[in-house]
Order: structure tokens, then sequence, then C-alpha cells
């Protein structure tokens, strides 16, 4: 049972242009959700998160998206450049109050290739 | 620069035969975790260390072990690999301070790949 999915496991973009990358969920106890960015032969590394109280969350190029309703977050990158190429995973986590780690649902990853 | 460490980068163990991956941490985080990817999945969490408390997931086979002898270091044990075991396994670590999103901000290593011949 794939509580995080993303269903696209490419996608190539030209630089200059806007990536959007999603991701849906099924679980509706998820509060807090992550991107991590992972190039080849390193871990992933944290991008951006959102809470659950909010529907929007940026970071410079960086912009996610949380539809609650929909159960569905998007990363936008604006501009897309070639070092944004990486494998960005959705990770999603329903912690409750008094929780002592982190448990993250993590999704497949999407393979994301920024052509100059 | 702090950081975390896993060695060996790549480990090949014949099937059945014990073998144990390291973390190393200079980050001084107290939450621990160790997470296995199979090839085009998802990172599956095993278990994770708060501080020397250990907490396994329900469906984390009994085949995997852990030992976290001090704040900074933490081992998987195999006991038995099989062919079904070969994975990338990462090591992640978090903070546990007020703010709750610091858990969920894991820093993790570059992973070590498991062959089982």
């Amino acid at each position: 049972d794939q509580q995080v999915k993303q269903n696209s496991p490419s996608l190539s973009v030209q630089e200059g242009r806007i990536s959007i990358l999603n991701c849906d969920y099924t679980n509706s106890m998820f509060d807090y959700f992550l991107w991590y960015k992972k190039y080849p032969a390193e871990g992933p590394t944290f991008l951006i998160s959102i809470s659950s109280i909010k529907d929007k969350n940026e970071d410079g190029r960086f912009t996610v998206f949380l539809n609650k309703s929909a159960k569905h977050l998007s990363l936008h990158i604006v501009p897309s450049q070639p070092g944004d190429s990486a494998v960005y995973f959705c990770a999603a986590s329903a912690g409750a109050g008094g929780t002592s780690y982190g448990k993250l649902t993590f999704g497949q990853g999407t393979i994301l290739t920024v052509h100059p | 620069d702090a950081m975390v460490i896993q060695n060996p980068r790549y480990q090949v163990t014949q099937f059945g035969k014990p073998v144990t991956l390291s973390c190393s941490q200079t980050l001084n985080h107290n939450v621990m975790y160790w997470y296995q990817q199979k090839s085009s999945q998802a990172p599956k969490l095993l278990f994770h260390y708060y501080d020397k408390d250990f907490n396994n997931e329900a469906d984390t086979p009994d085949n995997f072990q852990s030992r976290r002898p001090n704040t900074s270091f933490c081992f998987l044990d195999i006991r038995s690999p099989g062919l079904g075991d070969a994975a990338m396994y990462l090591c992640a670590t978090s903070r546990d301070l007020v703010e709750r999103r610091f858990l969920y901000e894991q820093y993790f290593g570059p992973g070590t790949r498991l062959t089982v011949t």
C-alpha cells in the first residue's frame, strides 16, 4: 500500500522554463510534507517543506503547493537550471504530538532533466 | 564540514553471510535512522534510534538488527542476507528540537549499496 505516489518517473524540461513535479498521497493523517533532492552518488538533501496549515511555501526558485482536498502537492522550479537535474523525492509525515522521531513516508522519486 | 558518513560505499556479501554496514555523524544529532531503498522504489524506514532508545518498524524483518554504541555511530547488521536484501541502505539523522519540523529535515549519508551473491 503506497501512501505517497509520484506518478511521473521522469520529467524533461528546457533551461529557463518551469519544472512542475507532482505528488499524491492517500493518508489523510499526513500533516507535514517535504521535498528532497538527490544527485547521483549522494544521499537525498532536504529542499523545501510545507505544513498542512499552509497551501504554499516559497524559497527562492522553489515553491511547493499543497491541495489538501485533492491530497496533492507539487513542486515548482522557476526558472529551471541544468544544475537542478536530479531525482526529486516527495515525503510526508503524520506526526502526532509528542513523537520523538520524524517518520517519513517517501514517494518513488521523479528524475528531472533540465536541458541547456 | 559536519556530515553523515557511510562505510563502505559498496559492499558485496554472500548469501547467508552476516554483514555490517556503518554510519557515523559529526552533526551531534540525537536521532538516527536506517532506510532501505530498492531500485526505483521509495526509501523505506527500517528503524531509528532516539539517543539510545531503539525503535523497530513493524514490518522490518528480524534479519535486520542495529546497534548504536554512542551518539556518533550507528550500525546495521544483516544476520543472514538473502538475495532480496540487495539494496541501497541509507543512514540519516535529525534533531529533536521544540519545532517539530527539525525532525523531518533529515540529513542523509551517501548510502551503501549492498550486493548479495
